[in-house]
């Protein structure tokens, strides 16, 4: 079945660049996906990248996909804290069904 | 962006009794609604697909006689966990899906509510 996997544990200073990474197994997703969670709250969709893309940029977001190692990553520039929080990525076949990763608990360091 | 509302925000309840968990997409139409479960410190793991007009398709063991879902409008769905017990206690959290049109999106996804917390005493 469909695996995804990321780090659980990321800490960042202040203003520095987070790099969040996840690897799937799921060759047919078509679209891939990045989720924020803050504490008690439930998902919000950053952003998705369809699988025939190699990059998007949203403003501070920055997605890569390595298609062929099944990697994914969410670059965030200027990381502030506002951006502590769980991210979880996730793929998708046709938004039928979501397979998310474990998340990973970004921390910022003032 | 499509807004996905839940309702209760949280509950507490007594083993043995049952709770209904709201889910609703207030400006677009979701023919399709999952369910999700979160326990602490983990992923979200997919309980089942709700579609409107149609029965639930569960995941492998997830029990469908405990949890009971009805989809029966185009903006609302429900989760009812039936003779709960404290190992029921979770985060239960929807989402619907919408096909890339009436919530402004350019492409199908699915968007969150704000989730349930659910404890059994």
């Amino acid at each position: 079945g469909e695996d995804v996997e990321q780090s659980l544990f990321l800490s960042v200073r202040e203003g520095d660049s987070s790099v969040i990474n996840c690897t799937y197994t799921d060759s047919s997703s078509t679209y891939l996906y990045w989720y924020k969670q803050e504490p008690g709250a439930g998902l919000q969709l950053l952003t998705y990248i369809f699988s025939n893309m190699d990059m998007k940029q949203d403003q501070r977001l920055t997605v890569l996909l390595n298609k062929k190692d099944k990697h994914l990553s969410l670059r965030i520039a200027d990381t502030q804290t506002g951006d502590s929080a769980i991210y979880f990525c996730a793929e998708g076949f046709g938004n039928e069904k979501l397979t998310f990763g474990t998340g990973t608990r970004l921390t910022i360091i003032p | 962006g499509a807004v996905v509302s839940q309702h209760p925000s949280w509950v507490i309840c007594k083993s043995g009794t049952s709770v209904k968990i709201e889910c609703r997409s207030l400006d677009f139409q979701a023919t399709t609604m999952f369910w999700y479960r979160q326990f602490p410190k983990q992923s979200l793991m997919l309980m089942a697909t709700s579609n409107e007009g149609s029965k639930a398709t569960y995941e492998q063991g997830v029990e469908k006689d405990k949890f009971l879902i009805n989809h029966a409008s185009l903006t609302l769905s429900t989760l009812t966990v039936t003779s709960a017990h404290p190992e029921d206690s979770s985060f239960y959290i929807c989402s619907a899906r919408d096909p890339g049109l009436a919530g402004g999106s350019s492409t199908d996804t699915q968007y969150f509510g704000p989730g349930t917390r659910l404890t059994v005493l």
